[in-house]
């Protein structure tokens, strides 16, 4: 079992629609957790990293922790074409930068 | 302007080749970390370090090694390079304890053995 999943996709979502990506984890001691952007040919890219339960707000980007059900979530508001990429979900316990990655959902945001 | 810098960006190269490639980071991150990364799929980690001299092998078996004699510096060696060798690399650093901001990566070396 991975220690962290995510729904490969392809995610399809209208230009201005809200995107959903969901990540679960299966070490409860992770603490922190992020969402990397990749776009194709590209290296990842930090958007977003939330450590507390509930959500945390950035311009567009909402991230949604619940550590009772080990569910991570990225919103993104008003996609934008730019948004098409691939979201990695990353968890990591205090204290210890070993960083665990997903293998990303694919999102393509069509105008 | 990235802060963290890996060279080649492309590389082609013949079966049977030494080949090194470079990753340096200016931000004084100890710990430093090497991805293998084929398209369209997951990261692996390969090898990462937590300070001079210190190297690990990460999840992946790799045929690769790694040095750390400096701490902006960490390159990744492969001996005898293979097509199965044949995929993007990428480095990345954090710093080293407490509250993390995640991984910074360079901007990769797509490596393409024949």
């Amino acid at each position: 079992q991975k220690e962290v999943e995510q729904n490969s996709g392809p995610l399809s979502v209208p230009e201005g629609a809200i995107a959903s990506l969901n990540c679960t984890y299966s070490d409860r001691g992770s603490q922190s957790f992020f969402w990397y952007r990749q776009y194709s040919g590209k290296s990842p890219e930090l958007i977003m990293f939330i450590y507390s339960n509930g959500d945390k707000e950035d311009g567009r980007f909402t991230a949604q922790l619940n550590k009772a059900s080990q569910y991570v979530s990225l919103l993104i508001r008003d996609s934008q074409p730019s948004d098409s990429a691939t979201y990695l979900c990353a968890a990591q316990e205090y204290n210890n930068n070993d960083m665990r990655f997903g293998a990303g959902t694919r999102l393509t945001v069509k105008p | 302007e990235a802060d963290i810098y890996q060279t080649p960006r492309y590389l082609v190269i013949g079966t049977g080749k030494k080949i090194t490639l470079e990753c340096s980071q200016t931000m004084g991150h100890d710990k430093m970390y090497w991805y293998q990364q084929d398209p369209g799929m997951e990261l692996h980690l390969i090898h990462y370090s937590y300070g001079v001299n210190s190297t690990e092998k990460g999840d992946l078996s790799s045929e690769s090694t790694v040095s750390r004699i400096r701490t902006e510096h960490f390159p990744l060696t492969l001996e005898s390079a293979r097509p199965s060798h044949t995929s993007q690399y990428l480095c990345a650093s954090s710093e080293s304890s407490g509250a993390t901001w995640g991984y910074t990566f360079g901007s990769g070396t797509r490596l393409t053995v024949v």
